[in-house]
């Protein structure tokens, strides 16, 4: 049963950058079957997606994000991050990381979610 | 890139069926058989119940069904149970890799 864990600091200042990692256990983030996804949701909000990343490193990402994003993928340790830059109040949500299983099912398995706040 | 619309709220007795609506345009639902439904209960992390429009994974009720008409998906619940009352969310592929979510709708259970 494969299994996703996010982690990374749960306060950032405005204008500094987010980043978060998430490790994927009881399965291989080298597959070529799937992408792994980062999912927001800003509180008592709805989902937003935000973007996705294949093991070879190719990324798609939310357009409206696109501009302050970057994510990454470590095969050796199994882990992919996401860095979100110049963050505001705005970007305080819980972010979820999840798997895609390409052109079949998206987000069939998720991460608990970790709550990052942008204060000062 | 706007979010799908779905209702603020349904409710529903134990037994009952209810139907949540997912409406979109002709860029996301309307073109794409690739819809999911997310059932999220209260400080937990969205399960996947319906994908590709009206599959179930493994371990999801036979109580939910997913269905599409042009831009809009659907998802029913036959025979509420209080256990179902949650927030659900749909999904829709919008082309060029990209995802969009609906809006989400709380069931309660009466």
């Amino acid at each position: 049963q494969v299994q996703l864990q996010e982690s990374g600091p749960g306060l950032v200042k405005p204008s500094q950058t987010l980043s978060l990692t998430c490790t994927v256990s009881g399965g291989s983030i080298s597959s070529a079957t799937y992408y792994w996804s980062w999912i927001r949701q800003h509180p008592g909000k709805g989902l937003e997606w935000i973007g996705f990343i294949y093991y070879s490193g190719g990324t798609y990402y939310n357009p409206s994000l696109k501009s302050r994003l970057t994510m990454s993928v470590d095969t050796s340790k199994n882990q992919f991050s996401l860095k979100l830059s110049s963050v505001t109040a705005a970007d305080t949500a819980v972010y979820y990381c999840a798997r895609d299983q390409i052109g079949v099912v998206p987000f069939d398995y998720w991460g608990q979610g970790t709550l990052v706040t942008v204060s000062s | 890139q706007s979010a799908l619309t779905q209702p603020a709220s349904v409710s529903g007795s134990p037994g009952q069926s209810i139907t949540i609506s997912c409406t979109g345009t002709s860029s996301n639902v309307g073109s794409y058989k690739l819809v999911s439904w997310y059932q999220q209960h209260p400080g937990k992390a969205p399960k996947l119940m319906i994908y590709e429009g009206s599959k179930r994974p493994s371990g999801v009720s036979n109580r939910f069904s997913g269905s599409k008409s042009d831009n809009t998906a659907s998802l029913t619940i036959s025979g509420l149970q209080a256990e179902d009352e949650a927030d659900y969310y749909c999904c829709s592929y919008a082309g060029s890799s990209t995802w969009v979510f609906g809006g989400g709708t709380k069931l309660t259970v009466l």
